[in-house]
């Protein structure tokens, strides 16, 4: 079974401009989270969603949103790009969105803004 | 706010030694636990997942969980330098909400 596949794996931004980057998950899996990893912070979770309905969001602000399609797939976008936005973007799936069920990462997308 | 708390390490240890991973979290409703190792550059690896208080063990990996004591530990047998990487504690409580990761451990094994 394919695992999680995220889209571009790297790229490279200038402030100000907006970002779309892509998840699916595996097969047969409903619910997709959203992490930013960097250094200082760690893994900080964005927001996750299942069955095209967002379940929960972290701290981040309204630059940074998402969506779900009907088959699993799901994007984020980041708006207005600043400098501290640089991070490696990761997506993670899982069987649903009830507790107890494992997420698998995907290899991430890793922004560079400039 | 709800915390899960690791040493940063680095966390020496010689090949063929058993090394200790320890992780404390704040959250007395958390149900389920996760183990991630991340390698430089790379995302993370699921290794273990467990939900229920003792121990669970798979090939040289056993993990234990107090929930008593709010804590879950890993422990890696017969240690290989290939296990030198980060490795993340994660807990979810029972409900809609997502894991809280902590911002890991990192081993070195020595040869």
């Amino acid at each position: 079974k394919a695992g999680v596949t995220q889209t571009p794996r790297y790229l490279i931004k200038t402030r100000g401009q907006q970002v779309t980057l892509s998840c699916s998950p595996i097969s047969g899996h409903r619910s997709v989270s959203w992490y930013q990893q960097t250094p200082g912070q760690g893994l900080q979770f964005l927001f996750e969603y299942f069955s095209e309905t967002q379940r929960n969001k972290g701290n981040f602000p309204g630059r940074f949103s998402g969506r779900q399609f009907s088959n699993s797939r799901s994007e984020m976008n980041v708006s207005t790009l600043e400098l501290g936005d640089s991070a490696l973007y990761l997506c993670a799936s899982s069987l649903g969105a009830s507790g107890g069920h494992e997420q698998y990462f995907g290899p991430g997308t890793r922004l560079t803004v400039t | 706010q709800k915390e899960v708390e690791q040493n940063s390490g680095p966390l020496s240890v010689p090949e063929g030694a058993i090394a200790s991973l320890n992780c404390t979290y704040s959250d007395r409703g958390s149900q389920s636990f996760f183990w991630y190792r991340q390698y430089s550059g790379k995302s993370p690896e699921l290794i273990m997942f467990i939900y229920s208080n003792g121990d669970k063990e798979d090939g040289r990996f056993t993990a234990q969980l107090n929930k008593a004591s709010q804590y879950v530990s890993l422990l890696i047998r017969d240690s290989q330098p290939s296990d030198s990487a980060t490795y993340l504690c994660a807990v979810r409580n029972s409900g809609n909400t997502p894991l809280v990761f902590g911002k890991g451990t990192r081993l070195s094994v020595i040869a």
